[in-house]
């Protein structure tokens, strides 16, 4: 079965600092790999996904993850954080062979992010 | 804006009752999936309708169902409510032009159970 690990539950960084939150993977196949953030009282957007294209994915609001097949790792990354950076980011995972309709979701426990001034 | 609707947004209501979610996915979207988000469990899957059909099922309770109508909107039912079920739902749909590797979530309906 896939599942992801998010390694730390808060996150804090000051307002320009580079924002690092941690992604493992656990997968028998590479898998495709995406990042959600969730605002306060708000449903969940997709930030960036990786589908087995380029390692180095770009995503929305100058957040991007690198896919790490070494390491299973696919970490999020943004240079410098900005205060409506803050909101909770949940890595999820599923799997690469499409089934007909598409496939499930399974989510790591998501890392909540201050920043700071 | 994501282009898919839940409602209702929040909904309160008592052990032992019957509630039903309603979603209606983004237009185009075959496939709707529904998640449940609480501190205890996290964001777990439920299940998946895909054009109509269940494709898939989770941790989803036998007091709990779903259905996917022909105009592709779709209904979470919770029955026989307990408090451990005062949680998010969310809906989300994919599958317009074949990207059926993206989800797109609705704003949820938060569930209250007293």
């Amino acid at each position: 079965a896939q599942s992801v690990t998010q390694l730390g539950s808060h996150v804090s960084v000051s307002e320009g600092a580079l924002v690092l939150l941690r992604c493992n993977y656990s997968s028998s196949v590479p898998p495709y790999l995406f990042w959600y953030v969730q605002y306060p009282n708000q449903g969940l957007q997709l930030l960036l996904k990786y589908t087995s294209a380029a390692t180095l994915v770009k995503g929305i609001n100058g957040f991007e993850a690198e896919f790490k097949k070494s390491e299973t790792s696919f970490h999020l990354t943004k240079p410098s954080a900005h205060m409506s950076d803050a909101a909770e980011y949940f890595c999820a995972v599923s799997p690469f062979i499409l089934t007909g309709g598409g496939n499930k979701l399974t989510f790591g426990t998501g890392t909540q992010l201050k920043v700071e001034l | 804006d994501s282009g898919v609707t839940q409602t209702p947004k929040h909904l309160i209501t008592a052990t032992g009752q019957r509630v039903t979610l309603r979603c209606s996915p983004r237009s185009g979207d075959l496939s709707v999936y529904w998640y449940q988000q609480s501190l205890d469990q996290g964001l777990q899957f439920l299940i998946q309708y895909y054009n109509g059909e269940e494709r898939a099922k989770g941790n989803i309770l036998e007091r709990f169902s779903a259905q996917q109508f022909p105009d592709l909107h779709s209904e979470l039912n919770l029955s026989s409510l307990e408090l451990g079920d005062s949680a998010l739902y969310f809906c989300a749909s994919s599958g317009a032009g074949g990207l059926y590797n993206e989800q797109f979530f609705g704003p949820g309906t938060r569930l209250t159970v007293l």
